[in-house]
């Protein structure tokens, strides 16, 4: 049975640095095929892909939002961690991390219940 | 980035009725599509995935069809737990995108 919770702070302050820890269980994220993603969505909003980390390590990012963005994974852990610099009120949001269908590039199928995050002074 | 665009934004529909739900790209993204549905304070869940398969445990009133960039979901005969937000999402091209969403409210 596959899982995932995201943990991390529910209130950061303009400026500070987001981290959110994805544990999740169920797989191993050094198996090939296996990616897990975050994503956002604000409040009463779409969605929004934030980034991805791959079995091989291989990371991507938003576009928009690369500068911001770290991914990383702690396989033995079974953990991925994502940070964001410079917090600001329009990043206040539900952030989901979520993992992929074996071996494709952007089917998520299995979801974390997400993390509300406001950022407020 | 691809550009999304669902429509259309709220679709009121009474129990037992289909709903039709349109989802355009700005380009085509081939058949590399799904759909998710997402109910208030949940996660969103899959439903449909390269265009038009179920994915596990989805009741087969869901169908999605198209390619390129017309795509549809069609619930055939919508039940009480249909009622929730559709979001279509292209993973043709990085960074994959979402639409804006679909509401399916009771008519």
């Amino acid at each position: 049975q596959v899982t995932l919770k995201e943990s991390g702070p529910a209130l950061v302050k303009p400026t500070q640095t987001l981290t959110l820890t994805c544990t999740f269980s169920g797989f191993s994220l050094g198996s090939t095929g296996m990616r897990v993603a975050w994503i956002r969505q604000p409040p009463g909003k779409a969605l929004e892909w934030l980034a991805r980390i791959d079995w091989d390590d291989d990371k991507f990012y938003s576009t928009s939002l690369k500068t911001r963005l770290t991914i990383s994974r702690d396989t033995s852990k079974n953990q991925v961690v994502v940070t964001m610099t410079n917090m600001d009120p329009v990043d206040t949001a539900t952030y989901y991390c979520a993992r992929l269908r074996e071996h494709s590039f952007g089917v998520l199928e299995f979801w974390g219940q997400g993390i509300l995050v406001t950022v407020s002074s | 980035e691809i550009l999304m665009t669902q429509s259309p934004a709220t679709l009121s529909v009474s129990p037992g009725e289909r709903a039709t739900l349109s989802c355009r790209a700005s380009q085509s993204v081939s058949g590399n599509l799904a759909w998710y549905q997402q109910k208030p304070g949940q996660a969103p869940r899959l439903l449909i995935y390269g265009a038009f398969t179920r994915a596990t445990g989805v009741p087969a009133r869901f169908s999605g069809s198209g390619s390129g960039t017309e795509f549809t979901l069609t619930i055939s005969s919508l039940q009480s737990e249909d009622f929730a937000i559709y979001y279509c999402q292209q993973f043709n091209y990085w960074p994959s995108t979402f639409g804006g969403g679909t509401k399916v409210e009771i008519k």
